[in-house]
């Protein structure tokens, strides 16, 4: 299977300190988005990437929040300086712009759950 | 502004039993909509979806939706719930070739035997 894959899958950190999350989006997919998912609530655009650039950051939660995409592969979300407030499931998706098919759709990972003590 | 209201937080059906998920949208022009479904510890999966043309849209699983622009829905259906459909629903809508989706709350859907 070569779906969109996240890691770690579960974080488990201390107020302060600063975490990094990992995607691998399907490979040949050119557009990557970063979300975030509270309890009871639907997932909350934060970030996407148009090959390695990154085309909307303005809903990124904080200054805390920052992600790269530097080969236009992979893509890492890091928050810094975590607050309990942070506490949450972030998802990354994955969609190829400008082909045929299947396009405009966007193909999910597990996701990251990362609880902030 | 762009918003999605799922009114039904949680909704409870017999196994067999026919199938009713509202979703509501505010947009401007023609929006692109989603239904997604989430299992526990699984990743959203794409139900289906509609772009233009016929209304009445076929998605995976048996389930189909169909797009009243005249009432800003665009309503789940499944005829025969199955145990296995038990999971959370999630509407979106989108614009600009799918960049940005905004997203329902979801609706949690329990299946009783």
């Amino acid at each position: 299977d070569t779906g969109v894959s996240q890691d770690p899958r579960h974080k488990i950190t201390k107020r302060g300190q600063n975490v990094t999350f990992r995607c691998d989006p399907i490979s040949e997919h050119n557009r990557l988005y970063w979300y975030r998912q509270t309890l009871g609530q639907g997932p909350e655009f934060l970030t996407y990437f148009q090959n390695e650039a990154q085309l909307e950051k303005s809903r990124l939660l904080s200054d805390r929040f920052s992600a790269e995409r530097p080969k236009g592969s992979f893509s890492t979300l890091e928050i810094q300086r975590t607050e309990q407030g942070d506490s949450a499931m972030y998802l990354c998706a994955s969609t190829l712009e400008g082909g045929g098919g299947s396009t405009d759709t966007q193909y999910f990972g597990p996701g990251t759950r990362l609880t902030v003590l | 502004a762009q918003s999605v209201t799922q009114p039904d937080i949680h909704i409870t059906v017999s196994e067999g039993a026919s199938l009713e998920l509202r979703c509501n949208y505010s947009y401007g022009a023609t929006p692109y909509l989603f239904w997604y479904v989430q299992s526990p510890g699984q990743g959203l999966q794409l139900l289906l979806k509609y772009f233009s043309g016929d209304t009445l849209v076929q998605g995976i699983k048996g389930f189909e939706a169909e797009f009243k622009r005249s009432q800003s829905s665009f309503n789940l259906r499944k005829p025969s719930v199955h145990w296995s459909d038990a999971a959370e629903y999630f509407c979106a809508v989108g614009a600009d070739s799918n960049y940005q989706l905004i997203w329902g709350a979801g609706t949690k859907l329990i299946i009783k035997p």
